[in-house]
């Protein structure tokens, strides 16, 4: 079945050039969560939303960091003014449950890689 | 926010099975443990979870000692598509999962 997307798969951007992710999520999860995960670390949570709330955004690193999901279903990290310590990949997660029933598991994408020269 | 102390690294025979040790001493009753596994280039997956039970699926099984300090996660028969990173997570009414750095599991042919 289809599981959570993400794209681009791959994105390389200059510094100072800002960025869009998308995540889809599978069809009526109502949690979506964000990671991101640097080079032989493991994923470091950023934000999350169920519906089109966000409820915690305490894991964004700047406020060059933005997360909307305006309609409850695809969502988009944007990254403004990048800079190189923002290459990492990426994560979406989504479940079916809301984000307080904490028995219902996550189901990730694989991620955009991005890396700023 | 609940941690998890995990080794860095394991090694093991395809085909024997494999125990993979968490320690969670400042588990809180209310805190349920999550495994996840990470396989290269791939986002995490989950495997098990729960709460003070031992839990079983066709993934793998979850012992969780008595006084729930800690717990172990238990391939029966590792393949070399069991090779990855394995993460033990406390998750706790907020719901967000909180990741450790997880162990590096081996499968030796």
């Amino acid at each position: 079945g289809a599981g959570v997307s993400q794209s681009p798969r791959y994105k390389v951007a200059k510094r100072g050039q800002d960025v869009a992710l998308r995540c889809d999520p599978i069809s009526g999860h109502v949690s979506l969560f964000w990671y991101q995960q640097a080079l032989g670390q493991g994923p470091e949570f950023l934000t999350y939303f169920q519906n089109e709330a966000q409820l915690d955004k305490s894991g964004l690193p700047s406020d060059r960091f933005f997360a909307e999901r305006p309609e409850g279903s695809v969502s988009t990290l944007k990254i403004q003014r990048t800079q190189q310590e923002d290459s990492a990949v990426y994560l979406c997660a989504s479940s079916l449950a809301g984000v307080n029933s904490y028995n219902s598991p996550l189901h990730f994408g694989n991620g955009t890689r991005l890396t700023v020269t | 926010d609940a941690k998890t102390t995990q080794p860095n690294s394991m090694e093991s025979n395809e085909e024997e099975p494999v125990h993979l040790p968490c320690n969670h001493s400042t588990i809180s009753g209310t805190d349920y443990i999550h495994w996840y596994r990470q396989l290269p280039s791939q986002g995490p997956e989950y495997v098990i979870h729960g709460l003070t039970s031992n839990v079983n699926n066709r993934m793998a099984s979850l012992a969780i000692a008595e006084d729930r300090k800690s717990s172990t996660l238990i391939l029966h028969r590792a393949t070399l598509r069991d090779a990855a990173v394995y993460y033990c997570i406390l998750r706790d009414r907020r719901g967000k999962l909180i990741f450790g750095q997880g162990t590096e599991l081996s499968v030796k042919p």
